[in-house]
């Protein structure tokens, strides 16, 4: 069975710049969550998705948007690029039980110039 | 502040020797749920903890939930350079979603 999927896996912005990353989840899992994870702060939970609605929300700025599509796969974009928003974003599946595993792509590098 | 305080933040140690991890929180989770990841791929899900005072043996490591499910801890018997990595713990907040907390996570070097 293929696990999480995350496109690309490197990535190098400018300032200003937007990006958006892919991500396909496991066959049958409906739950996508995305996370931010940086040396300073740690894995920092941006947002989930579920059946193509976002059902929870982390405390990060408006640039940072996501959607899913009837097929579960995700994506996620960033608009107006920051210094700081350099991290491993990474991608996470479920099913759709709330104490189901996660289970976790390999993350897209991003590093902002 | 971290939600949920890991701790020590680094250990180095000798192959053979044990070692814990603790992971805090003055909050209540539904369940806690460690993780172990190596340099350029995700976490890779070791154990869920649901009920408080739970303990789940894996192999050589440990896991404890608090009674109150405040906290956890991992101890790991006779370490090997293979348990080299990066541990986390994470915390499921609220009843509905995946909305997990995740520790700032202890890295650990197992020399030969």
């Amino acid at each position: 069975k293929a696990g999480v999927t995350q496109t690309p896996r490197y990535l190098i912005k400018t300032r200003g710049q937007q990006v958006t990353l892919s991500c396909s989840p496991i066959s049958g899992h409906r739950s996508v969550s995305w996370y931010q994870q940086t040396p300073g702060q740690g894995l920092q939970f941006l947002f989930e998705y579920f059946s193509e609605t976002q059902r929870n929300k982390g405390n990060f700025p408006g640039r940072f948007s996501g959607r899913q599509f009837s097929n579960s796969r995700s994506e996620m974009n960033v608009s107006t690029l920051e210094l700081g928003d350099s991290a491993l974003y990474l991608c996470a599946s479920s099913k759709d039980r709330v104490d189901s595993p996660l289970h976790f792509g390999n993350g897209t590098r991003l590093t902002v110039t | 502040t971290q939600l949920l305080e890991q701790s020590p933040q680094f250990l180095s140690i000798q192959e053979g020797e044990n070692l814990t991890v603790y992971c805090n929180s003055s909050s209540v989770f539904s369940s806690l749920q460690w993780y172990r990841q190596e340099p350029g791929e995700g976490p890779v899900l070791l154990v869920t903890v649901v009920t408080g005072g739970e303990v789940k043996k894996l192999k050589r490591l440990t896991f404890q939930f608090g009674d109150a499910r405040k906290d956890s801890s991992l101890h790991i018997t006779a370490a090997q350079p293979g348990d080299t990595g990066l541990y986390l713990c994470a915390g499921l907040l609220g009843e509905y979603g995946n909305k997990l907390v995740f520790g700032a996570g202890t890295i650990l070097r197992v020399k030969s």
